[in-house]
């Protein structure tokens, strides 16, 4: 079935660091991608997303293309910040279906 | 606008007694999804509903586990003679059409089953 594929965490990293979380999808045809972001004690929020092969979703400096030959999603940011620490859930939907998400990341950035 | 709004945050309840679980979606949504998160897991889909009807349950355990979204008021997930697996974090997300491109989710509701 349809499933995505986070790498485990914590990711721990000091301020101004490059992250990058890898995220894989297998689906059963072309599904749209999304992040969300998790703060603690707070529900899911949209970070990006992209809906068709090489699109790249961006927003509050986190980036990540649409790479349909290794279907993946890498979320990535050049330089991350101490408040950027919460959980990363990578997810897909396919054919107006519901969303599958991923296990989630957790980040933790330390000054 | 107020998003979509859950309650209670935090509901404890005893083993063998009922849960309620409310979400008021995000004005102008016709739609509901129930997540369910265990801690330090991701989050599992449970059930996918449209104002008086449930388009896809595949996710919703078949015993002790309902949910509505009736015509007028919040969509109600309802779990009957909890048990401590039940304990989690359920989340509630909506949005205004099926293609579900960008779901609001809620602040959730933690149950604790003592």
């Amino acid at each position: 079935g349809d499933s995505v594929t986070q790498m485990e965490g914590p990711v721990t990293l000091s301020e101004e660091a490059f992250l990058t979380i890898n995220c894989t999808y297998t689906a059963t045809g072309y599904p749209s991608l999304f992040w969300y972001v998790q703060y603690p004690g707070e529900g899911l929020q949209l970070l990006l997303k992209a809906t068709k092969a090489d699109d790249k979703g961006s927003n509050k400096g986190f980036e990540a293309t649409y790479r349909k030959e290794t279907t993946s999603f890498h979320l990535e940011k050049g330089s991350v910040q101490v408040s950027d620490s919460a959980v990363y859930f990578c997810a897909l939907i396919l054919n107006t279906d519901k969303l599958i998400f991923g296990t989630g990341t957790r980040l933790q950035v330390f000054p | 606008n107020a998003g979509v709004m859950q309650n209670p945050r935090h509901l404890v309840r005893r083993r063998g007694q009922e849960a309620r679980l409310r979400c008021s979606p995000m004005k102008g949504h016709s739609h509901v999804y129930w997540y369910r998160q265990l801690p330090e897991e991701g989050l599992k889909f449970m059930v996918y509903l449209q104002k008086e009807n449930i388009i896809d349950e595949s996710g919703m355990p078949k015993e002790r586990f309902s949910a509505e979204f009736p015509k007028e008021g919040p969509s109600i997930l309802r779990i009957q003679q909890v048990v401590r697996g039940d304990s989690a974090a359920y989340f509630c997300a909506s949005s205004w059409d099926s293609q579900n491109t960008e779901a609001f989710f809620g602040q959730g509701t933690r149950l604790t089953v003592v």
